[in-house]
């Protein structure tokens, strides 16, 4: 069985430009999650999406978004890119829905540079 | 506030010896608890979770981990380390979206 799979592996940007990074959940898995991995600021919660809608949010500005789509792949938007916006993406996948947590499985992560 | 804390940030360990690594938490109620590993530049690999029922839990490439409810703790274990087992590990709890701790470095000697 496939894992979770993200694209592009790595990503190169420039201030102020907009970057996204695509997540594909493990077949069956509704719910898709998104995380950043910076250095020094460790793995911090960005959103979750659950059969289409977004769930919750992290402490994170708005001009990071995102959304699922009806096959329950996933998108990150990250418009006007600062400098502190480089860091490695992580998506992860569950059955979870709004009923009870489970264990989320984790992709390899898209790296961000921005310049 | 919900937390999870990895006191030791570094920890060396020679190949062959037993290895621990600590994990305490703060949530309300006890959530669902996992530990992940992660290789340079690379995503997380779920080791095992804890969800109820027995506190020792077994999980993959040897790791076992008990759950302590009375020290809120969630400590991993693995009785002979291998050199590949030198990577990142994270402990995290879950309420939804997982809140993990600053993560543990290991580092194996020949």
């Amino acid at each position: 069985e496939a894992g979770v799979t993200q694209s592009p592996t790595h990503l190169i940007k420039t201030r102020g430009q907009q970057a996204t990074l695509r997540c594909s959940p493990i077949s069956g898995h509704t719910s898709v999650y998104w995380y950043q991995q910076a250095l020094g600021l460790g793995l911090q919660f960005l959103l979750w999406y659950d059969e289409g809608e977004e769930r919750n949010r992290g402490n994170f500005p708005p001009r990071f978004s995102g959304r699922q789509f009806p096959n329950y792949s996933s998108e990150l938007n990250v418009n006007a890119l600062e400098l502190e916006d480089s860091a490695l993406y992580l998506c992860a996948s569950s059955l979870a829905t709004s009923g009870s947590p489970d264990t989320q499985y984790f992709g390899p992560g898209t790296r961000l540079t921005v310049l | 506030a919900q937390s999870v804390t990895q006191p030791d940030i570094h920890i060396t360990v020679s190949e062959g010896a037993s290895l621990e690594l600590r994990c305490n938490y703060s949530y309300g109620a006890t959530p669902y608890l996992f530990w992940y590993v992660q290789s340079p530049g690379q995503g997380l690999q779920l080791l095992l979770k804890y969800f109820s029922g027995d506190t020792l839990v077994q999980g993959i490439k040897g790791f076992e981990a008990e759950f302590k409810r009375s020290q809120s703790s969630f400590n991993l274990r693995k009785p002979s380390v291998h050199w590949s087992d030198a990577a990142e590990y994270f402990c995290a709890a879950n309420d939804y979206k997982l809140s993990f701790g600053a993560g543990t470095t290991v580092t194996v000697r020949a």
